[in-house]
């Protein structure tokens, strides 16, 4: 059962343009949620994270929204630049973000020129 | 942000032999670590977790008397595939956490490309 679910494999974007990578979980029980970028044959890099006690986070470029009552978040990036293509995977815990990370399968996000 | 370093980068072995992959923590203590696996255009999947000084925590599925972990101090952790197979080829990467430090996220080595030939 796949409690952390990125229904997108891939996504294409022009650059300056809006990406919108989507997550939905479905444990109830987590309450700390993150992005990380990956790209090929390297580790994942954390991007930013959001707290279960707040609905939105802002880091530069990168939001993070998070719809409790729909298990739904979303990282948008604006404006996309082509080195932000690379695989973004969204993660889920709880008690605050000390159990273990469950990852979502990732989604391809392919920044054109 | 804090950093993770995982060696070594890739390694090939023949079938039979074993390879040890080294986590280590360089600028904070990692109270937990985490042994991940991924193959081809699938997630990371857990393998198994572990606290400085106790036995690590496998996941289901996960073999702890082939993929052994010690996490003996609290910057590092290392992960021995024992008795490698072909099929043991992958990617594995670890990551650390602080527990007592005000971030939980997560930072994660650069990964190790295992092949077994």
């Amino acid at each position: 059962d796949q409690q952390v679910k990125q229904n997108s494999p891939s996504l294409s974007v022009q650059e300056g343009r809006i990406s919108i990578l989507n997550c939905d979980y479905t444990n109830s029980m987590f309450d700390y949620f993150l992005w990380y970028k990956k790209y090929p044959a390297e580790g994942p890099t954390f991007l930013i994270s959001i707290s279960s006690i707040k609905d939105k986070n802002e880091d530069g470029r990168f939001t993070v929204f998070l719809n409790k009552s729909a298990k739904h978040l979303s990282l948008h990036i604006v404006p996309s630049q082509p080195g932000d293509s690379a695989v973004y995977f969204c993660a889920a815990s709880a008690q605050g973000g000390s159990e273990k990370l469950v990852f979502g399968k990732g989604t391809k996000l392919t920044v054109n020129p | 942000g804090a950093v993770v370093s995982q060696h070594p980068s890739w390694v090939i072995c023949k079938s039979g032999t074993s390879v040890k992959i080294e986590c280590r923590s360089l600028d904070f203590q990692a109270t937990t670590m985490f042994w991940y696996r991924q193959f081809p255009k699938q997630s990371l999947m857990l393998m198994a977790t572990s606290n400085e000084g106790s036995k690590a925590t496998y996941e289901q599925g996960v073999e702890k008397d082939k993929f052994l972990i010690n996490h003996a101090s609290l910057t590092l952790s290392t992960l021995t595939v024992t008795s490698a197979h072909p099929e043991d080829s992958s990617f594995y990467i670890c990551s650390a956490r602080d527990l007592w430090g005000l971030n939980t996220e997560a930072f994660f080595g650069q990964g190790t490309r295992l092949t077994v030939v």
